[in-house]
């Protein structure tokens, strides 16, 4: 079964980068697509965008000039940078793997996720 | 900006039936989106409970269901239980690699 484990920092100072990567287990990131997705306190899911193996991308429009994804093959993870925060970007931050069936992808397996907090 | 629309809660009692609607902010719901819905409960990731408008999840009870409902996707409880006492969202399919969470529809169950 497919595992996903999200980590990096837990605070970031404003106007710094956040960065996390998700590290997968029971699977190999050449074989799907991975996205990021957030869920700021108290509020609904925003998907931020996701990345290929190939380091192919595509990001939510409210977010691209600040995101950046990326994929590392050869330690089977994925990572999210987000430049420039501000406290708008406290939020759980989660994983999560893509499958296909029936002619539509689905976010199938998500990690547990890792809350981010931006404060001085 | 095209924003997906979700009731924001609902209140069904034990073995009762609901419905929630996931539309747009601009245009209709088609298949053509494979909406898909996913099950919150507090602390925890999501998980799938529907894809590709109508195909449920793994392990998914069939008590619930996906369908499109006039201009909208919708998601079917039918026969609700205590543990379906979450919160739900849906995701579109945009086009161009893109996609969209609605807002989340809080669901209570008592």
């Amino acid at each position: 079964q497919v595992q996903l484990q999200e980590s990096g920092p837990g605070l970031v100072k404003p106007s710094e980068t956040l960065s996390l990567t998700c590290s997968v287990s029971g699977d190999s990131i050449t074989n799907y697509y991975w996205s990021w997705i957030r869920q700021p306190p108290g509020k609904g899911l925003e998907w931020l965008g996701y990345v290929k193996y190939t380091g192919s991308t595509s990001y939510n429009p409210s977010f691209e000039s600040r995101v950046t994804m990326s994929a590392d093959t050869s330690k089977n993870q994925f990572s999210l940078k987000v430049s420039s925060v501000t406290a708008a970007d406290t939020a759980v931050y989660y994983c999560a793997r893509w499958s296909y069936d029936n002619k539509a992808y689905y976010l199938a397996f998500w990690g547990q996720g890792a809350l981010v907090t931006v404060s001085s | 900006q095209t924003v997906v629309t979700q009731e924001s809660s609902f209140s069904v009692s034990p073995g009762g039936t609901v419905t929630f609607t996931c539309g747009l902010s601009s245009g209709s719901v088609s298949s053509g989106h494979f909406p898909s819905w996913y099950q919150q409960t507090p602390g925890q990731p999501p998980r799938t409970i529907i894809y590709s408008t109508n195909i449920r999840s793994s392990g998914v009870p069939g008590r619930f269901s996906g369908s499109i409902l006039g201009d909208k996707a919708a998601l079917t409880i039918t026969g609700a239980q205590a543990d379906d006492d979450s919160d739900y969202y849906c995701l579109l399919y945009m086009g161009n690699g893109l996609y969209i969470f609605g807002g989340g529809t809080r669901l209570t169950v008592l």
